[in-house]
């Protein structure tokens, strides 16, 4: 059964520091997610990302955070110059098509720790 | 904005017994509504959503949800628990018009031997 992977499934960075997050989606999916969740917190929605664009993003997802597919497989968050409050755990998500009706499957998750 | 409340940060249930996660949503027009499971080390794997074709939706694992306008609610149950049950879950609710799913913050199911 097509799953939605991710790597590393623990990155470990000094604050400052560029961390890239790599997703990769079901394949024939076409729309990507990222969703966070700091320890002890809710599951939050970062951004979405259809047709090599944003559709959108949340008040989390500020200048300090992109997005990118540079191929046809991979789907990548970079956070430039992290923060400890960046700590948590990020979720990648993939579906075939926009809107409730639609499931967006969910990776393992990569658990980002800021020192 | 659309909220998802879910009452009780950590259940416990003996084996076999019923389980019982409540959920809330606030939005007045009813969205979309799931239930996720994530074991531990593990993604966010979906039990069960609400699409509007019916009120009592049945998952995987034996879990079953019932939507009620009245109450604004999506309760999670389950029959009889077992251990395999234990896992942490989440309640979530999105939009007809959106695609960002809105998260409550998960209730840790511990099931007793």
């Amino acid at each position: 059964e097509p799953e939605v992977t991710q790597t590393p499934s623990h990155q470990v960075t000094q604050m400052g520091q560029e961390v890239i997050l790599r997703c990769v989606p079901i394949s024939n999916h076409l729309y990507f997610y990222w969703y966070r969740q700091i320890l002890g917190q809710k599951v939050e929605f970062l951004v979405s990302f259809y047709n090599n664009e944003i559709s959108e993003k949340s008040e989390i997802f500020d200048d300090q955070f992109s997005v990118e597919r540079p191929d046809g497989s991979n789907f990548t968050l970079k956070i430039r110059s992290t923060k400890l409050e960046d700590s948590a755990m990020y979720f990648c998500a993939s579906s075939k098509e926009d809107g409730g009706n639609n499931e967006q499957f969910f990776g393992p998750g990569t658990r980002l720790t800021v020192l | 904005a659309q909220s998802v409340t879910q009452l009780g940060s950590h259940v416990s249930v003996s084996e076999g017994a019923l389980v019982l996660l409540r959920c809330n949503y606030s939005s007045s027009v009813p969205p979309y509504l799931f239930w996720y499971v994530q074991y531990p080390n593990q993604g966010l794997q979906l039990l069960l959503k609400y699409t509007s074709a019916a009120t009592l939706v049945k998952g995987i694992n034996g879990f079953e949800a019932e939507f009620k306008k009245s109450e604004t609610s999506f309760h999670l149950t389950k029959p009889s628990a077992h251990m395999s049950d234990a896992a942490e879950y989440f309640c979530a609710a999105l939009e007809n018009r959106d695609d960002k799913i809105i998260f409550g913050k998960g209730t840790r199911l511990h099931i007793l031997p």
